[in-house]
């Protein structure tokens, strides 16, 4: 069990958009800490996607995109690519755990 | 182009000991904090240790469930960092994962890992 949830699976159609969800508490995304989101393809080593809440790193395109509110946190992914199809996590920090926390990953699939 | 590679994952019985490794390649290895995550089969991403770069004395930390049995150390003239493993129990079972620090200047609770290795499979069984 992760201490951030996130949905196990989510699927779009090229060209279209999906927003993974990543849900925590007041210890974690609720007390302010930044939430960061990662991309994993098959058999490779995860990628820095999104940090600070809604940046991207060099490389990323702009159709990621990061949102906050309350204790959730969101990554939109417009404009879906079958290269897209990957596990997604988030990942905050625990002030109750005093570590860094994940979800547990979605897989997107493109259609 | 930057990369960690970890290494020296297996089998081994329990309460025995194992090493692995992490070496990175294309940036300043020593310029850097390195964090260990592991991810037990069909689990999520749990914190192991970390080791922060030289300008911060390469000190180190360790998550309640491995601490006393792990020590994280690193060799900067190598580009190598290393988790020594000890006391092993099966519930160490996972894929290890380092990855490299990013905002170390800050608070633990501000940083992000921004490059990460594949990851080397500790199997821990009689």
């Amino acid at each position: 069990q992760s201490v951030l949830t996130q949905p196990p699976s989510v699927s779009g159609a090229p060209g279209q958009s999906v927003t993974i969800s990543c849900t925590g508490s007041n210890s974690n995304i609720g007390a302010g800490y930044e939430v960061h989101w990662y991309q994993q393809l098959p058999r490779t080593a995860p990628k820095l996607l999104i940090f600070g809440h809604n940046i991207r790193p060099s490389g990323v395109p702009d159709r990621l995109s990061g949102s906050k509110s309350g204790t959730s946190a969101s990554l939109v992914i417009a404009g879906l690519q079958a290269e897209d199809e990957a596990d997604y996590y988030c990942q905050s920090y625990d002030n109750s755990l005093s570590s860094w926390v994940f979800g547990g990953g979605t897989k997107l699939t493109v259609l | 182009d930057e990369q960690l590679v970890e290494s020296g994952g297996g089998l081994v019985q329990p309460g025995r000991s194992l090493r692995v490794s992490c070496t990175g390649s294309g940036f300043n290895f020593g310029d850097y904090g390195l964090n260990w995550f592991r991810q037990a089969p069909g689990k999520g991403l749990e914190w192991v240790s970390f080791i922060r770069s030289r300008a911060y004395g390469r000190t180190t930390e360790y998550a309640a469930s491995v601490k006393g049995r792990f020590i994280s150390s690193r060799d900067d003239s190598k580009s190598i960092a290393y988790l020594q493993m000890s006391s092993l129990k099966t519930e160490d079972t996972a894929v290890y994962y380092c990855s490299r620090i990013r905002g170390e200047y800050q608070l633990p609770s501000y940083w992000f890992f921004d490059l990460w290795g594949r990851g080397t499979l500790v199997t821990v069984s009689s």
